[in-house]
């Protein structure tokens, strides 16, 4: 079965400092992989999504991603985080037939202004 | 478009209860799945279902079921209430189609006391 795994479990930044959140899978076939965000109060919602072509895909609010096929990974990124990227950040990959989201841990990320 | 919606949002039951969850998707998705979210264990999937069928199902007892019905909306029910269900259960809805991005409910949220 796979596995997701994100590597921390809280990140503390000022505003402006850069982040990299990192999530690694367990899985040797095709995936389609996410990151997902829940900010305080909120439901999940998609920050961006990797399905084929491009390893680097951009998602909304400035967050990027970079899929690694031969580490396995999918390490989130964003150049100069703002006080309202505090939320909690989500891995997940799609592995088999239909709509099996296996999610990571979560990562808490606060943000200080 | 109106976006996944659960009711109830918050539920409180008591040890050997049962309850029932509901799931309206957004217009047009044909495919539902539940997660369960708790401090300890975090995102887990429950099952899926598409066209009134369950298409995938998680590592969950026979306590917990679920049924979709003609108009894509779904339903979640869990008997014998232990007091480790309680969490925030939440519906996520796709086009229908696999591995694809789902959109998620506020979820609902059980207290088993």
């Amino acid at each position: 079965a796979q596995s997701v795994s994100q590597h921390n479990h809280h990140v503390i930044l000022s505003e402006a400092a850069s982040l990299e959140l990192g999530c690694n899978y367990s899985y040797g076939g095709t995936v389609n992989l996410f990151w997902y965000v829940q900010y305080p109060g909120q439901h999940l919602q998609l920050l961006l999504k990797y399905f084929s072509g491009d390893p680097l895909v951009k998602g909304i609010k400035g967050f990027e991603a970079e899929f690694i096929k031969s580490k396995f990974s999918f390490n989130l990124r964003k150049p100069s985080v703002q006080w309202s990227d505090t939320a909690e950040y989500f891995c997940a990959v799609i592995a088999n037939a239909g709509n099996m989201l296996t999610f990571g841990g979560g990562t808490r990320l606060m943000v200080k202004p | 478009k109106a976006g996944v919606t659960q009711t109830p949002r918050y539920l409180i039951k008591t040890r050997g209860q049962q309850v029932t969850l509901s799931c309206s998707p957004i217009s047009g998705h044909r495919s539902v799945s539940w997660y369960q979210q708790t401090p300890g264990q975090g995102l887990q999937f429950l099952f899926e279902y598409f066209s009134e069928t369950q298409r995938n199902k998680g590592n969950f007892p026979g306590r917990f079921s679920g049924r979709q019905f003609s108009n894509s909306r779904s339903e979640m029910n869990v008997s014998t209430l232990e007091l480790g269900d309680s969490a925030l259960y939440l519906c996520a809805s796709t086009t229908g189609g696999t591995r694809g991005e789902q959109f998620f409910g506020p979820g609902t949220r059980l207290t088993v006391l």
